[in-house]
């Protein structure tokens, strides 16, 4: 499809396991984000890719958290020997421009850790 | 540093009733961009809308309509005449021109009963 897609939908794993989540942007959006929305709360800034310039890592909870970007498209959110605390969904956007551009956004990748 | 509260966080209202959703922004920067997004059971994050610090004209959309007021760092939401449809978590949103990322407040749970 046109949209940003994110996989996987669902994924449930056991404490200390290492995850990766995958997004796929829109073609042609120089912009990532990812972004974490615990039960019920609000949306978490995590990082921000924004064409080859450095990412914006200031989300990013802990070191167990990391983000790359290859090829200035798909990009994958891996975490290192998961907790319970992150269990939440995981979103991804892409947007066209920088500051006061439009976020698109995927239907997120839940995750549960055991 | 950039924050958004949405005081409200849950809103049950009958179909047709009109329904107002309150958000306060701060930020130290001149030049900003607040938003609308709308969250459905789906999960996936719809862009409603988007207003720059520079325009304080309020703006209507069929039945939804936005009151931007400066003098005191809000950006509230009006549906008008409800709908069931209407259903679903609303986040306001803040980015600053000089930053990346976009902060979101807490949402709020807009309920419509038939």
């Amino acid at each position: 499809g046109a949209g940003v897609s994110q996989s996987p939908s669902n994924k449930v794993t056991e404490k200390g396991k290492d995850v990766e989540l995958r997004c796929d942007p829109i073609s042609g959006h120089t912009a990532l984000y990812w972004y974490r929305q615990s039960l019920g709360q609000g949306l978490e800034f995590l990082i921000y890719f924004q064409g080859n310039s450095a990412p914006d890592k200031s989300g990013l909870p802990s070191d167990r958290f990391s983000a790359e970007r290859t090829g200035g498209s798909v990009s994958t959110l891996t975490i290192q020997r998961t907790q319970q605390e992150d269990s939440a969904v995981y979103l991804c956007a892409s947007s066209l421009e920088g500051a006061n551009g439009e976020l698109f956004f995927g239907e997120g990748s839940r995750l549960t850790v055991l | 540093a950039q924050k958004v509260t949405q005081a409200q966080t849950e809103i049950s209202v009958v179909e047709k009733e009109d329904v107002t959703l309150d958000c306060v922004y701060e930020t130290r920067d001149t030049t900003y961009y607040l938003f609308w997004y709308k969250q459905p059971p789906s999960g996936e994050l719809v862009f409603l809308i988007r207003r720059n610090s520079f325009d304080e004209q309020n703006e209507i959309s069929g039945r939804y309509s936005w009151n931007f007021q400066k003098s005191t760092s809000s950006f509230n939401f009006t549906i008008t005449a409800s709908q069931v449809v209407d259903s679903a978590v609303y986040f306001c949103a803040l980015r600053e021109a000089a930053g990346n990322k976009l902060t979101f407040g807490g949402g709020t749970r807009v309920l419509v009963k038939p």
